[in-house]
């Protein structure tokens, strides 16, 4: 499959546990807020998304926080599986664009 | 319900040609954006069309043009290709194109030699 990108940050997790991938924003205007996952050959896939009257929400396994004081996001992912390993973006959507931060590697390790 | 489709798949061209990469929306999303993925500069937003219109566009110079038909179907146009232009492109859709969720096409990588 294609390549996402070369030089990525990684984070390398051993199954089970649980994983946290942070990102940092640029526009406090932005009101809305999503993290995708994308695994090689593919495009990007909604994982969950956060309004900016939120500090938190969760999904299945998968919790995201903002904190606007400081222009900041994580996704949490618990109990990391083989099939979580992927590059994770955090993108902020203003005025009809999404504008994504440059990703993080995620590597389960058995 | 099918998903964003995008062809070609896979294209080679070479340097001063022109391409033209067509997207078709999920069904009922009348919002398209197109975005260029290279290991370098990320994902980064090219355009996004809602009913036929061009509301944003990003920086891009203007060899990279779009359109959207009135069956919400999007194309983009990139002429005089040049060795940079090497990305995949990606496709997305939305019912509106603002705080909704936008669903991607699996892109189309383009190699320019």
């Amino acid at each position: 499959g294609e390549s996402v990108g070369l030089h990525l940050p990684t984070l390398s997790v051993q199954e089970g546990d649980n994983s946290i991938i942070n990102c940092a924003y640029s526009n406090s205007a932005s009101d809305y807020f999503i993290w995708y996952k994308q695994e090689s050959g593919k495009g990007p896939q909604f994982i969950i998304d956060i309004r900016s009257n939120m500090d938190k929400r969760q999904g299945q396994r998968v919790t995201v926080l903002l904190n606007k004081t400081v222009k900041h996001l994580s996704l949490q992912i618990a109990a990391t599986q083989p099939g979580d390993s992927a590059v994770y973006f955090c993108a902020e959507n203003s005025s009809y664009k999404l504008i994504f931060g440059s990703g993080t590697r995620l590597l389960v390790r058995p | 319900k099918a998903g964003v489709t995008q062809t070609p798949r896979y294209l080679i061209k070479t340097r001063g040609q022109q391409v033209t990469l067509s997207c078709s929306p999920i069904s009922g999303h009348r919002s398209v954006s197109w975005y260029q993925q290279t290991p370098g500069q990320g994902l980064q937003f090219l355009f996004e069309y809602f009913s036929e219109t061009q509301r944003n566009k990003g920086n891009f110079p203007g060899r990279f043009s779009g359109r959207q038909f009135s069956n919400s179907r999007s194309e983009m146009n990139v002429s005089t290709l040049e060795l940079g232009d090497s990305a995949l492109y990606l496709c997305a859709s939305s019912y509106t194109g603002g705080v909704d969720e936008q669903f991607f096409g699996p892109g189309t990588r383009l190699t320019v030699l």
